[in-house]
């Protein structure tokens, strides 16, 4: 069964810190990893990582995978309490008959405090 | 672009009737929808994936009989909670990805929540 794990599940920090979110997966016939953002409602996308080593960054936001080690990372610079939410990371592999499929990690309470 | 919407966003309805909800993708075709639930404090949890034109396919434990789902069209996905019960109640996304070779990313809707009395 497909697993993907965040860590930590709840992080409370002060405007301006640096935070770092993890995720580990065991991901059958793996082929990306995925990044969303959830506030109120649905997740928004961030990121989608396929190759290994290759940092992808917007704004203060970047994320890289290690594909050896089964594991991304998302880090966030100078947070603002806007950047409260649950991260939530996602593992998408390929199967013949539907395609490809995401399992979603539990996510990451992110609480950033004035 | 990639925007997928969700009708109702909200709905209470009595035990025992049912519930239809929509998804939609309103500047792409989705080659694949996704239905997904969600309780409080937890994650996604994928109901069922549908193809356009051809029979959902359903993740274990998730009564097809029950979580009925049509996707008649590449914009358009349908959800419908047959005899619903309280412990149906719950936050239900659906999620929308384009024929992309090679991408997995899925667009969600803003999610329908369902109270169940």
């Amino acid at each position: 069964e497909d697993k993907v794990v965040q860590s930590p599940l709840s992080l409370v920090v002060h405007e301006g810190d640096t935070v770092t979110l993890n995720c580990s997966y065991e991901v059958t016939n793996f082929r990306s990893l995925l990044w969303y953002k959830q506030e109120k409602k649905a997740p928004t996308f961030l990121f989608m990582l396929t190759s290994s080593g290759i940092e992808k960054k917007s704004g203060r936001l970047s994320s890289i995978l290690d594909k050896k080690e089964l594991f991304s990372i998302l880090n966030i610079t100078a947070t603002q309490t806007g950047d409260s939410a649950i991260y939530l990371c996602a593992g998408g592999n390929l199967e013949e008959t539907s395609g490809s499929r995401l399992t979603f990690g539990e996510g990451t309470q992110l609480t950033v405090n004035p | 672009g990639a925007v997928v919407s969700q009708h109702p966003s909200w709905v209470i309805c009595k035990s025992g009737t049912s519930v239809k909800i929509e998804c939609r993708s309103l500047d792409f075709q989705a080659t694949t929808m996704f239905w997904y639930r969600q309780f409080p404090k937890q994650s996604l949890m994928l109901m069922a994936t549908s193809n356009e034109g051809s029979k959902a396919t359903y993740e274990q434990g998730v009564e097809k009989d029950k979580f009925l789902i049509n996707h008649a069209s590449l914009t358009l996905s349908t959800l419908t909670v047959t005899s619903a019960h309280p412990e149906d109640s719950s936050f239900y996304i659906c999620s929308a990805r384009a024929f992309v070779p090679g991408s997995d990313t899925q667009y969600f809707g803003p999610g329908t929540r369902l109270t169940v009395l």
